[in-house]
């Protein structure tokens, strides 16, 4: 049973393209969430999506940023015209149906913007 | 907004010493889970706790959820350089969605050989 698959594992952008992330949930999973961590710190949480639906996106910068997960394929998050402060490590993790299911993570992508 | 605290947020010891990482919050959780991170990965999980007072041991550490469930330690004893990592706890509220978590800030752990 493959993990959460996570790509690229590193992403270089200039400023002002755009950056997308793509996460694969573990099988049988569908909830999707994306975290995003600065150096030397914490995971903090961007958002939540079931197939289809964003549930929470309380933690996603309102501009710029934005995730979907269609009914076919991987979740996409995406930043448009990416700037150097949106440098990081970008992790997505998957859980089954059900409150306070485990949730587990992928291997990030690292994102430097240049 | 939900915090968690976690200290202390760098250790660095001898191997086979022991050591206790303290994860705290002013709310009550729903459940916490701790994780280990090494540089370049992403968080693996070590244990889930959901049950007021309930600890589990993982070989040489050993979790703890308090009384009121809005605190929580890990112990290691005898400590290993290959212990070295980012440990993190994270919480889960109330009826937050799903299974959000909310990150302390982690205790980077060197165990010196």
């Amino acid at each position: 049973n493959a993990g959460v698959m996570q790509n690229p594992r590193h992403l270089v952008r200039r400023r002002g393209q755009e950056a997308r992330l793509r996460c694969s949930p573990m099988k049988g999973h569908s909830h999707v969430y994306w975290y995003r961590q600065l150096p030397e710190e914490g995971l903090k949480f961007m958002v939540y999506l079931q197939k289809e639906n964003i549930i929470d996106e309380s933690g996603m910068p309102k501009e710029r940023f934005s995730a979907e997960f269609p009914k076919e394929g991987p979740s996409i998050l995406r930043i448009q015209q990416v700037v150097r402060g949106d440098s990081a490590a970008y992790f997505c993790a998957s859980s089954g149906t059900g409150r306070d299911t485990e949730a587990f993570f992928g291997q990030g992508t690292r994102l430097t913007v240049v | 907004t939900q915090l968690l605290e976690q200290s202390p947020q760098f250790l660095s010891i001898q191997e086979g010493e022991n050591l206790t990482v303290y994860c705290n919050s002013s709310s009550v959780f729903s459940s916490l889970q701790w994780y280990r991170q090494e540089p370049g990965e992403g968080p693996v999980l070590l244990v889930t706790v959901v049950t007021g007072g309930e600890v589990k041991k993982l070989k040489r550490l050993t979790f703890q959820f308090g009384d009121a469930r809005k605190d929580s330690s890990l112990h290691i004893t005898a400590a290993q350089p290959g212990d070295t990592g980012l440990y993190l706890c994270a919480g889960v509220w109330g009826e937050t969605s799903g299974s959000r978590l909310t990150f302390g800030e982690g205790t980077q752990l060197t165990v010196n050989p």
